[in-house]
């Protein structure tokens, strides 16, 4: 099946540095992928939508200057979360589609933990 | 504003029983719904979905019921085993490619 990774799973930083995110489809070629963020006990939010080789589609609410996306290739996207507060702090998961797949096609990496202190 | 929600946090059940998970959605413009199943420490993998245009979907031990007039969904799964502990996230969609996922449901099967 199709696999989606993370990398770092879990990182800590101190309030006002930035931290890069990694988001990578393993096994198939990504012309769409997504970032959520989940705070505890909530529900997964879609925070932006990413094309490869164009600009991400943000929702309503997220700030596309702290959070930067960058969709470079078929098979990386990153989001960078810029002079990070502890507010940020949060469960940051990408999924991402195969350009055959159906419209609701999604397979979801494992998460990164981000605590900001 | 939740659009969709799961009002069970925990559901346990007993090996062998019926599992029935729920899912209420309040925008009557979705018109595919999902389920999935999510490990920890792993991402959710997909599970079963229907399309509004039908009122049931099986596959397997897994069956989902639709009931678009009370905007409702349900998940069940039968016979549960011990390896279907997980937590279940209801998700919809509906007019573009965005998905809308409640909090999710724990269940846990007792062996």
């Amino acid at each position: 099946g199709a696999v989606v990774s993370q990398h770092p799973s879990w990182v800590i930083c101190k309030s006002g540095t930035s931290v890069k995110i990694e988001c990578r489809s393993l096994d198939f070629q990504a012309t769409t992928m997504f970032w959520y963020r989940q705070f505890p006990k909530q529900s997964l939010m879609l925070m932006a939508t990413s094309n490869e080789g164009s600009k991400a589609t943000y929702e309503q609410g997220v700030e596309k200057d702290k959070f930067l996306i960058n969709h470079a290739s078929l098979t990386l996207s990153t989001l960078t979360v810029t002079s990070a507060h502890p507010e940020d702090s949060s469960f940051y998961i990408c999924s991402a589609r195969p350009p055959s797949g159906s419209f609701y096609e999604q397979y979801f990496g494992p998460g990164t933990r981000l605590t900001v202190t | 504003d939740q659009q969709v929600k799961q009002n069970s946090p925990s559901l346990s059940v007993q090996e062998g029983r019926i599992s029935i998970l729920n899912c209420d959605y309040t925008n009557s413009m979705f018109d595919y719904f999902l389920w999935y199943k999510k490990y920890p420490a792993e991402g959710p993998t997909f599970l079963i979905s229907i399309s509004s245009i039908k009122d049931k979907n099986e596959d397997g031990r897994f069956t989902v019921f639709l009931n678009k007039s009370a905007k409702h969904l349900s998940l069940h799964i039968v016979p549960s085993q011990p390896g279907d502990s997980a937590v279940y996230f209801c998700a919809a969609m509906g007019g573009s490619e965005k998905l809308v996922f409640g909090k999710g449901t724990k269940l846990t099967v007792n062996p």
